[in-house]
Parts: structure tokens; sequence; C-alpha cells
């Protein structure tokens, strides 16, 4: 699986938008972008996924560059419950079949008043 | 559905004793992973099961960690002798084929102190 790279925290204000990046410059064609958070002394949650085009849930949105080296996730109306660590994950598998999730350091989020 | 369900919550005990974590989880799932996070190593994934047979269990410490899926609904993790450095909280996660096997719900894990 491609190495990805993270800001280790940031900061957004409550109602903000909430941009994390991610780095995964040596992905390759047929590795996914996927996006999990962990909320203290929670299990990890997945938000999202993406292989080269823009995503969106009802949780976040995924926007991945041309090139596929770097994504987004943005949170749109960040909230005091989205304080969490978020994990940039990309794997070489998608739709059935499962490719190992390596969950790296992630952003520690932090949503202030 | 109820989610991942993992019991214990929390589980401690002595070092040498042998400690049997449990997971349901979501009915319908094919795919069955066993995590351990630690505050050194983060999360990492131990083995993972598809459709009740081990598929990779090479994140497995050591010959004192074995795993079990005796049918699609329930798991275990075994730890037997424990020691301390396997404190650690255990997550389970499932996830199906049909809907994305790399989109893992995950349990509330266990938590484990060795002492």
């Amino acid at each position: 699986d491609a190495k990805t790279t993270q800001p280790p925290s940031m900061d957004c204000a409550e109602g903000r938008a909430a941009n994390l990046p991610c780095n995964h410059s040596t992905i390759s064609g047929n590795e996914y972008v996927y996006w999990y958070r962990q909320i203290h002394s929670q299990g990890p949650q997945y938000i999202i996924h993406g292989l080269k085009n823009n995503e969106t849930n009802e949780m976040a949105s995924l926007i991945i560059t041309e090139d596929r080296k770097s994504s987004t996730l943005i949170l749109p109306h960040a909230t005091l419950r989205d304080t969490a660590v978020y994990y940039c994950i990309a794997s070489n598998a998608g739709g059935t079949s499962y490719g190992k999730l390596t969950f790296g350091q992630g952003t520690i989020l932090t949503v202030h008043p | 559905d109820a989610g991942v369900i993992q019991s214990p919550r929390h589980e401690v005990t002595e070092m040498g004793q042998e400690v049997t974590l449990r997971c349901k989880p979501i009915s319908g799932h094919d795919y069955l992973f066993w995590y351990r996070q630690t505050m050194m190593r983060g999360l990492e994934l131990l083995i993972y099961f598809n459709n009740n047979v081990p598929i990779d269990d090479s994140g497995m410490p050591e010959d004192r960690f074995s795993a079990k899926m005796p049918n699609a609904s329930f798991s275990t993790l075994k730890i037997q002798p424990s020691e301390p450095r396997d404190s650690a909280v255990y997550f389970c996660a499932s996830s199906s084929a049909g809907t994305g096997a790399n989109v893992l719900t995950f349990g509330a894990g266990s938590r484990l102190t060795v002492l």
C-alpha cells in the first residue's frame, strides 16, 4: 500500500469547514483512498473513500487531485463532536476484495467553540 | 443491527493468565478483523477472516495469540499466557464484500490490562 502523509494536528472553529489534507504521492492506479476517524475511546469509524472521482456522502466530501497524489477530506460544517483522529489510508483493493488497511498516526482535528 | 459487539469491554488480569476476547460481527458480513491499538504502535491488524476462514494472520505477534471463527456470528481472540506487554485495546471489525470489503465497522473495543 502507498504511504500516506498527514499533518499531525489541525484546529478548526465550530461551524466552519474542516479541510484535512493527505499526501499519497506514490499511490498506484488500483489503490483507493479511504478515510476513517477515531473519536476518543471509541473504535474507528469509516467516513468515505474514492478512487479518482470526488465523492460526497452525508458525513463528508473527498476531493482527489487529478494526478491522485493527494486528497482532501472536507467536513463542511464542523461540530465539537467532529474532534477526533482522522486517518487517510491507501489500499490496493476496493469493492469486493479486502486489502490491508494500514492506519498511520493520522491527524488530530480539534474543533473549538 | 446492534453493530459489532465485543466482550468484555474491560479486562484486568495477571500475567500468565489466559484471556479470551469475544466478537459478534454484523449479521451478513463476511469479513472479520482483529486489530490491536497501543500508544506506541497505533492500530495494528492482527488477523482477518473471510467466510470464517483465516486469510492473513501475519500480524499475530506470537504463538501466545490465537483466533478462531467457528461460525459466521462469533469469533474469539485468545492470549495464553498473557504478558504485561499485551496490554492494549483490542478491536474487532467486520465488513461485507457486497458493500465494500474495506468499509469496516468497528466494535467499541476490549481494553485489556495485564498486571
